[in-house]
């Protein structure tokens, strides 16, 4: 079974540039979650999908935005970007059952990483 | 709320001693609690999970974590750290009810002397 998918895997970009992000998942794992892994903050939950659907959100300004396809397939948009935006972003995927109670293990597959440089 | 702390950002152990990261929780249900370990310039990966059966949870590459409730504790723990084993390492707390929320610490890097 392919892992998880990320495209590109390095980008450069200018400051006020926007990026756009792609994640695929693992085949039949329908939610999808995005991360910010920076030195200094460590791993940073932008939001999760599920079922084209966002799900979660953490706390990054209305910048970063994200949305799922009907495949699962995810993209993150970040516009007007700024320096502190370089980081590793990273989408992890996992097969989440049921709406209530235990039914979600919480184990994620990740993907290799974005890595993105804003100059 | 739920979050994690991961005693120590850099730990060095000489190879073939007994690696311990250290993990506390708090959770104010009963958790799912995760290790993952990132090797440089890759993804996380999945170390071993805890999800309410055995207490001591064996991973995979030798690891293993013990669930400690009076101690809000996760450590991870292997008998002889190998140079293979130098990445970082990271914590992480869920409740799921249904939704994917994991919390992460702030991970612990492993350096592993010769």
């Amino acid at each position: 079974k392919a892992g998880v998918t990320q495209t590109p895997r390095y980008l450069i970009k200018t400051r006020g540039q926007q990026v756009t992000l792609s994640c695929s998942p693992i085949s039949g794992h329908r939610s999808v979650s995005w991360y910010q892994q920076t030195p200094g903050q460590g791993l940073q939950f932008l939001f999760e999908y599920f079922s084209e659907t966002q799900r979660n959100k953490g706390n990054f300004p209305g910048r970063f935005s994200g949305r799922q396809f009907s495949n699962s397939r995810s993209e993150m948009n970040v516009s007007t970007l700024e320096l502190g935006d370089s980081a590793l972003y990273l989408c992890a995927s996992s097969l989440t059952a049921g709406t209530s109670g235990r039914g979600a293990i919480g184990e994620q597959y990740f993907g290799p990483g974005t890595r993105l440089t804003v100059t | 709320a739920q979050s994690v702390t991961q005693l120590g950002s850099h730990v060095s152990v000489s190879e073939g001693a007994l690696v311990l990261l250290r993990c506390n929780y708090s959770s104010s249900v009963p958790p799912y609690l995760f290790w993952y370990v990132q090797y440089p310039n890759q993804g996380l990966q999945l170390l071993l999970k805890y999800t309410s059966a055995a207490t001591l949870v064996k991973g995979i590459n030798g690891f293993e974590a013990e669930f400690k409730k009076s101690e809000t504790s996760f450590h991870l723990t292997k008998p002889s750290a190998h140079m293979r084993d130098a990445a970082e390492y990271f914590c992480a707390v869920s409740h799921s009810g249904g939704y994917q929320k994991v919390t992460f610490g702030i991970g612990t890097k492993l350096q592993v002397i010769p």
